[in-house]
């Protein structure tokens, strides 16, 4: 019940391109989903988050969509740059308690 | 916004030794920190959680005794590795989580730590 599924595992898009990473949860007890994007060497970054009250929410190019019924929340990355390759992680947690993490989408955007 | 600073980015250090990882909340008070490990090409496995003032709590499988968490103020958090061992060799991230405004969780940098 504490697992958020995450696909795909690798995605390749050209630039210019939409990318779109999806989640899936089973705990109905997370009211906080994040998105982080992390680069080799490096710690997760907070991209975008939302919370259950809204289904989607849109920062510059990140858009999460949220579906409560569904389970489900994705992260799409609009007009997708070489400098977006990296790898990301979806979470999910009740607020200001643990994060439980995806298994990550290792995106490589092909100039 | 929010940062936490840790050091050292990377440490190579002898089989036996132990190595200390140090989190610093920079900007707001850090109720809580959470402690994670990283293989490469792999997830953020979390080991523990720590509250300001109080033992940590180790998740199932995580050896307390090797893995030390001393949360002693709200800004600074530190993780030991006793006596580590090269299949201690990993990614070591922290996060941190304040009260008041700051709600998020703010990543630390990662150590990278190689036993030899």
């Amino acid at each position: 019940q504490q697992q958020v599924k995450q696909s795909p595992q690798s995605l390749i898009v050209q630039k210019g391109g939409i990318s779109i990473i999806n989640c899936a949860y089973e705990n109905t007890a997370f009211d906080y989903f994040p998105w982080y994007q992390q680069f080799p060497g490096k710690g997760p970054a907070l991209l975008i988050a939302i919370r259950p009250d809204v289904s989607e929410k849109k920062e510059g190019r990140f858009t999460i969509s949220f579906n409560k019924s569904a389970k489900q929340f994705s992260l799409h990355i609009m007009d997708s740059q070489p400098g977006d390759s990296a790898t990301y992680f979806c979470a999910a947690s009740p607020l200001g308690s643990r994060l439980t993490f995806g298994e990550g989408t290792q995106l490589t955007v092909n100039p | 916004g929010a940062v936490v600073s840790q050091h050292p980015s990377r440490v190579i250090c002898k089989s036996g030794t132990s190595v200390k990882i140090e989190c610093r909340s920079l900007d707001f008070q850090a109720t809580t920190m959470f402690w994670y490990r990283q293989f490469p090409k792999q997830s953020l496995m979390l080991m523990a959680t720590s509250n300001e003032g109080s033992k940590a709590t180790y998740e199932q499988g995580v050896e307390k005794d090797k893995f030390l968490i001393n949360h002693a103020s709200l800004t600074l958090s530190t993780l030991t590795v006793t006596s580590a061992h090269p299949e201690d060799s990993s990614f070591y991230i922290c996060s941190a989580v304040g009260t008041g405004d700051n709600y998020g969780y703010t990543f630390g940098s990662g150590t990278r730590l190689t036993v030899v």
